[in-house]
């Protein structure tokens, strides 16, 4: 079975554009979550969607928003890009994310550098 | 405010003998934890996880221990290899409250070296 895919692996942007992220969650599972990993904060949750509803969503403006599609595949968007986004965004996926699922299987991420 | 905290940045082992590490965190409403173990530009790998109903979980060589009256967990590697070497994550979540749909909370990790 294929695991979490995530596009691009590395990503180059300067400040003020925007930026798409791609996730393909492991067949079968329905819910994917993101997140941002940084040098100074760790991992942080950004959002969890499941059947193209947010259902969570952590502590980050509203520059950062997401989506869902029917075959569950999940984008993520940054919009006004700042220098402090640079950072490793991962997705993860899960069967249904609910409270008896918390075991998360994590894509390789992508890299995003703001300049 | 570190909900989670990991406050051995980096451990250092021989091959062969145990790793230990540890993690504590505030929150008594957390009831789900996990150990995560990740590479240089790769996602985190789950390890082994425990819910607060026991105070122990073995998975071959990865025992994680929970001691909920002190909010303090445990991985231990026995015996730890060389391949072993990456950045150990522990994770919390609360299920009971029904809002961790997806949302782990990590600690900030502890970078493991076992030597030949």
């Amino acid at each position: 079975k294929a695991g979490v895919t995530q596009t691009p692996r590395y990503l180059i942007k300067t400040r003020g554009q925007q930026v798409t992220l791609s996730c393909s969650p492991i067949s079968g599972h329905r819910s994917v979550s993101w997140y941002q990993q940084t040098p100074g904060q760790g991992l942080q949750f950004l959002f969890e969607y499941f059947s193209e509803t947010q259902r969570n969503k952590g502590n980050f403006p509203g520059r950062f928003s997401g989506r869902q599609f029917s075959n569950s595949r999940s984008e993520m968007n940054v919009s006004t890009l700042e220098l402090g986004d640079s950072a490793l965004y991962l997705c993860a996926s899960s069967l249904a994310g609910g409270p008896t699922n918390e075991k998360l299987f994590f894509g390789s991420g992508t890299q995003l550098s703001v300049l | 405010d570190q909900q989670v905290k990991q406050n051995s940045p980096s451990l250092s082992v021989q091959e062969g003998r145990i790793s230990i590490l540890n993690c504590d965190y505030t929150n008594s409403m957390f009831d789900y934890f996990l150990w995560y173990k990740k590479y240089p530009a790769e996602g985190p790998t789950f390890l082994i996880s425990i819910s607060s109903i026991k105070d122990k979980n073995e998975d071959g060589r990865f025992t994680v221990f929970l001691n909920k009256s002190a909010k303090h967990l445990s991985l231990h590697i026995v015996p730890s290899q060389p391949g072993d070497s990456a950045v150990y994550f522990c994770a919390v979540t609360e299920r009971a409250g029904g809002t961790s749909y997806g949302k782990l909370t990590f600690g900030q990790g502890t970078i493991l070296t076992v030597h030949p």
